[in-house]
């Protein structure tokens, strides 16, 4: 079965600092990949998504980036976090013929 | 812009009875819809997905509708229990399943 992995599951950082979170999927192979964030009283909010490796599609501009350095690895990076950086930040992957999502348990990051 | 809006942050029913939640969408005709749930603290959760040729489909005690005219989809969950009590999302999606959610709706279902 599959099964998808976010690391770590909170992060406190201070503003100016840099940024990784890894997202692992198994069981599954060239899956799509996104990044969502989720700020507090808002929506989820797709930040990055991926259909193979080293293709990265931005739906929002801001100071985060996106890599897909493996077929099953997705990492969200910043050089220099900005207090509206704080949210939930879930990854999720979908087979490429199929719709649903399946999410991530989260990383929740608060920049202070 | 594309947008889909959830009329009700909040729903609060009593346990057996029905909720029924609304997503309306604008600027775009989707493909399909998708319903979610969300438990505080962690990633959502596919529930049901509908297509646009398709007026209504079922599982379990989860019911979903969509009018492509009036821009709609309702969410209805039958005989509900407190263990219903989440916060349900519905999203819509691009040719390459990149979604746009709703803010949602915090349903909480009393005994």
């Amino acid at each position: 079965s599959q099964t998808i992995h976010q690391w770590p599951a909170t992060l406190v950082q201070p503003v100016g600092s840099p940024l990784s979170l890894e997202c692992t999927v198994e069981g599954t192979s060239n899956p799509n990949l996104y990044w969502y964030r989720q700020a507090a009283g808002r929506g989820l909010q797709l930040l990055f998504y991926s259909v193979g490796i080293g293709q990265i599609s931005s739906e929002v501009p801001q100071n985060l980036s996106a890599s897909r350095p493996q077929d099953r690895q997705f990492i969200l990076s910043s050089k220099k976090l900005l207090l509206s950086d704080s949210g939930f930040y879930l990854c999720a992957w979908t087979t490429p013929r199929a719709y649903e999502q399946y999410f991530g348990p989260g990383t929740r990051l608060t920049v202070t | 812009s594309q947008k889909i809006e959830q009329n009700s942050e909040a729903l609060n029913i009593q346990e057996g009875k029905t909720a029924t939640l609304t997503c309306n969408y604008t600027n775009y005709s989707p493909a399909y819809l998708q319903w979610y749930r969300q438990d505080p603290g962690r990633g959502p959760v596919f529930l049901l997905l509908i297509r646009e040729n398709e007026k209504e489909k079922r599982k379990e005690r989860l019911k979903v509708t969509f009018d492509t005219t009036l821009k709609q989809s309702l969410f209805h969950i039958t005989a509900s229990q407190p263990a219903d009590s989440a916060t349900y999302l519905c999203a819509f999606g691009g040719s390459q399943g990149n979604l746009i959610f709703g803010k949602g709706t915090k349903l909480s279902v009393k005994p």
